[in-house]
């Protein structure tokens, strides 16, 4: 069964820096897309930032981006010029791409609580 | 607005009561999903339906009752809780078919559910 490990429950960044936030997977598939999600003080789960594994290029949305090591099972997100907007959860995901019953579901880490501080 | 909605946003019930939430979704996806999420745990996923039936029951209390009566609408029916079951319950979409696995859920805001 695949698993999603966040490490680091807690981390901060000072307004304007840069903070990375670490997510490993284990799974034996070799397809498959990654997620991070936000989930700030109003609660909306919000999709930040997705990639298929087979894609080696980084994917980036703006300030955010990731580092995919697929070798390391390694997905870790890269917020840029952070911003008091940016406090939050922040949730690492795995999705199978094989359409068979419960391989399609999310499989979540524990979350990483983000503080960014003026 | 994200194209789920959830309903309602805060609810206090009492163990003998009897609430439904409710969740509603027009962005054309087949799947929907009830989680539930409390403090310091990971979030739990609870019941998945694809094309309004039940594919996916985690072992919930049949205490909670869901419903999806056609595609877009969900329903979490809810009858003689306990304290424990206090936590954020989140509503999520998804597409289904080839590809649909790249595009993650649409979750709601949740319904913050207190029982007293």
């Amino acid at each position: 069964a695949q698993t999603v490990t966040q490490s680091q429950p807690e981390m901060s960044v000072q307004e304007a820096e840069t903070v990375t936030l670490s997510c490993t997977y284990d799974t034996s598939e070799s397809d498959y897309y990654l997620f991070w999600y936000k989930q700030p003080p109003s609660r909306q789960m919000i999709l930040v930032i997705r990639q298929e594994a087979y894609k080696q290029q980084n994917a980036t949305e703006n300030r955010f981006s990731v580092n995919f090591q697929k070798a390391a099972k390694s997905f870790s997100l890269k917020i840029s010029d952070s911003q008091l907007g940016d406090a939050a959860m922040y949730f690492c995901a795995y999705r199978s791409t094989y359409n068979a019953g419960n391989n399609r579901k999310l499989i979540w880490g524990l979350g990483t609580s983000l503080a960014v501080n003026p | 607005e994200t194209g789920v909605t959830q309903t309602p946003r805060h609810l206090v019930m009492g163990m003998t009561n009897k609430k439904s939430l409710k969740c509603e979704q027009h962005l054309g996806h087949n799947a929907m999903y009830w989680y539930k999420q409390s403090a310091k745990k990971p979030l739990e996923l609870m019941f998945v339906y694809n094309f309004k039936e039940q594919t996916e029951n985690n072992s919930v209390p049949s205490r909670f009752s869901p419903e999806c009566p056609n595609s877009s609408h969900l329903f979490l029916h809810l009858h003689t809780l306990q304290p424990e079951d206090s936590a954020l319950y989140l509503c999520a979409s998804s597409p289904t078919g080839t590809g649909g696995a790249g595009y993650g859920y649409t979750f709601g805001s949740g319904t913050r559910l207190t029982v007293v």
